[in-house]
C-alpha cells in the first residue's frame, strides 16, 4: 500500500517567517496530494490540494508544490501569523477514495 | 449545512464492553469514510461506505470491528469486546462522490477511552 513520510515532525518559526513541511509517497501511481490543518481537539479541515497533473498550485499565503518524479510534496506558508499554529497532514491517495495520511507536523509560529 | 456530525464526542468503555460510534453525514453527501488516529500519529483509513454498501474495509482489523451506512440513518462504526489498545480518536468523513472529484470533509471525531 501506500507509504506518506512528513517531515519535520516539529516546527517553530518566528511570526512573519515561511515554513516549509516535506512529504514523501511511495507509490508513483498517487494522483492526489491534499493537505490538512488540524487544531488541537479539534476536526481536520483541507487547506489545500494538487492533483498530479500540476506541479504547483497556490492559495494567498498557502502554496503546495509537487514533482512526480522524486514523489514528494511540499507545503509552503508565508509570513505566518498566530492561527497558523497547528498541525498539518499531508495525505496521498492512488484511487478516488482511500488517503493515506502522514504522520503530521507540528507547527508553533511565536509572536 | 450543519457539517459531519458525530456522536458521542467522548466515549468511555471498560474491557469487553462494546463501543458503537455514529456519524452523520453532510447533507446529500452518500459517501463515508471512518479513520483512526492513535496520539501522536496521523489518520489510518479503516472503512469506505456508500448507502448500504461496504466499499473497501482494507483498513478494518479483522475481528471485534463492523461498520454500516445503513439506506436510513447515521453509519455505525462498532468495536466488540473493547481492549486498551481500541483508544483513540475516531474520525468519519463524507463526500459527495469519490475523492479526486470531491473533498472529504471531517466530523469532529469521537475520542474513545478503554479503561
Amino acid at each position: 500500500g501506500e507509504n506518506v513520510e512528513q517531515h519535520p515532525s516539529t516546527l517553530s518559526v518566528q511570526e512573519g517567517d515561511s515554513a516549509v513541511i516535506k512529504c514523501t509517497y511511495s507509490d508513483s501511481a498517487s494522483n492526489y496530494f491534499p493537505w490538512y490543518k488540524q487544531e488541537l481537539g479539534k476536526r481536520p479541515q483541507l487547506i489545500i490540494d494538487i492533483r498530479s497533473n500540476v506541479g504547483e498550485k497556490k492559495d494567498q499565503r498557502i502554496a503546495v508544490t509537487l514533482n512526480k518524479t522524486a514523489k514528494h510534496f511540499s507545503l509552503h506558508i508565508t509570513e505566518t501569523q498566530p492561527e497558523d499554529s497547528a498541525v498539518y497532514f499531508c495525505a496521498a491517495s492512488i484511487n478516488d477514495y482511500k488517503l493515506s495520511f502522514g504522520a503530521g507536523t507540528t507547527v508553533t509560529v511565536r509572536a | 449545512n450543519a457539517g459531519v456530525m458525530q456522536n458521542p464526542r467522548h466515549l468511555v468503555r471498560r474491557r469487553g464492553q462494546e463501543a458503537r460510534l455514529r456519524c452523520s453525514p453532510m447533507k446529500g453527501h452518500s459517501h463515508v469514510y471512518w479513520y483512526r488516529q492513535l496520539p501522536e500519529e496521523g489518520l489510518k483509513f479503516m472503512v469506505y461506505l456508500q448507502k448500504e454498501n461496504i466499499i473497501d474495509e482494507s483498513g478494518m482489523p479483522k475481528e471485534r470491528f463492523s461498520a454500516e451506512f445503513p439506506k436510513e440513518g447515521p453509519s455505525i462504526l462498532r468495536i466488540q469486546q473493547v481492549v486498551r489498545g481500541d483508544s483513540a480518536a475516531y474520525f468519519c468523513a463524507s463526500s459527495q462522490a469519490g475523492t479526486i472529484v470531491n473533498e472529504q470533509f471531517f466530523g469532529p471525531g469521537t475520542r474513545l477511552t478503554v479503561l
